[in-house]
């Protein structure tokens, strides 16, 4: 158990839909990570956010949008679902937001589209 | 951006034997190099990490290498046990800009009774 929580496990739903994708980082942590993992893309980064703040993008699609709240949880949301959306998506979490930071990953949410 | 390359793919050894696994980055200012093992279905798990200003780090029967002049970085295994079986990502991140990961590609390493 990494201590990063992510809820829910699996989510099945249909194009044009939108859903929310919820992570809880380790006890202590500040920054929270979302990264998509797909067979064709690999591991992707997302998104980095640091105690409340943007840190850092990655090639996120406009669709797509996150934010962290003061309790320090994260929520990403998808919107406007494409077939391609279908993917597993891990949230990790560091203590500081800063590069040479061990990140341990939750155990993601397999988004499936329909 | 940061590029990550990722050898062998595959790779297949008989129990006891070592394994190695190679990574190769583009970034110059990459500073971080972890290593990731994924079991199937699992979430990646850090399994040792290296920072620039080391050259090498051992845990046990891991190790990784850091050659900063050709910017590659290596993880080796030895006595491998069927249980090391995963896919192994290498990564890295870049001084600056927050703690983005760029991960390789994957390595499916079997280990064989």
């Amino acid at each position: 158990d990494s201590g990063v929580t992510q809820t829910p496990k699996h989510l099945i739903t249909a194009t044009g839909q939108r859903v929310t994708l919820r992570c809880s980082p380790r006890s202590g942590d500040l920054s929270v990570y979302w990264y998509q993992q797909s067979l064709d893309q690999g591991l992707q980064f997302l998104i980095q956010y640091y105690n409340g703040e943007e840190r850092a993008k990655g090639n996120i699609l406009e669709r797509f949008s996150a934010q962290q709240f003061p309790d320090l949880h994260s929520e990403l949301n998808l919107s406007s679902l494409e077939l391609g959306d279908s993917a597993l998506y891990f949230c990790a979490s560091s203590a500081q937001g800063a590069s040479n930071q061990p990140q341990h990953f939750g155990d993601g949410t397999r988004l499936s589209i329909l | 951006g940061e590029n990550v390359e990722q050898h062998p793919s595959t790779l297949s050894v008989q129990e006891g034997d070592s394994a190695v696994i190679k990574c190769t980055y583009s970034d110059s200012a990459s500073n971080y190099f972890p290593w990731y093992k994924q079991e199937l279905g699992k979430r990646p798990q850090l399994i040792i990490d290296i920072r620039s200003n080391v050259g090498e780090k051992k845990d046990q029967r891991i190790a990784v290498t850091l050659n900063k002049t050709a910017k590659h970085f290596s993880l080796h295994i030895t006595e491998t046990q069927p249980e090391d079986s995963a896919v192994y990502f290498c990564a890295a991140s870049r001084a600056g800009g927050g703690n983005k990961l760029t991960f390789g590609t994957g390595t499916q390493l079997k280990v064989e009774l």
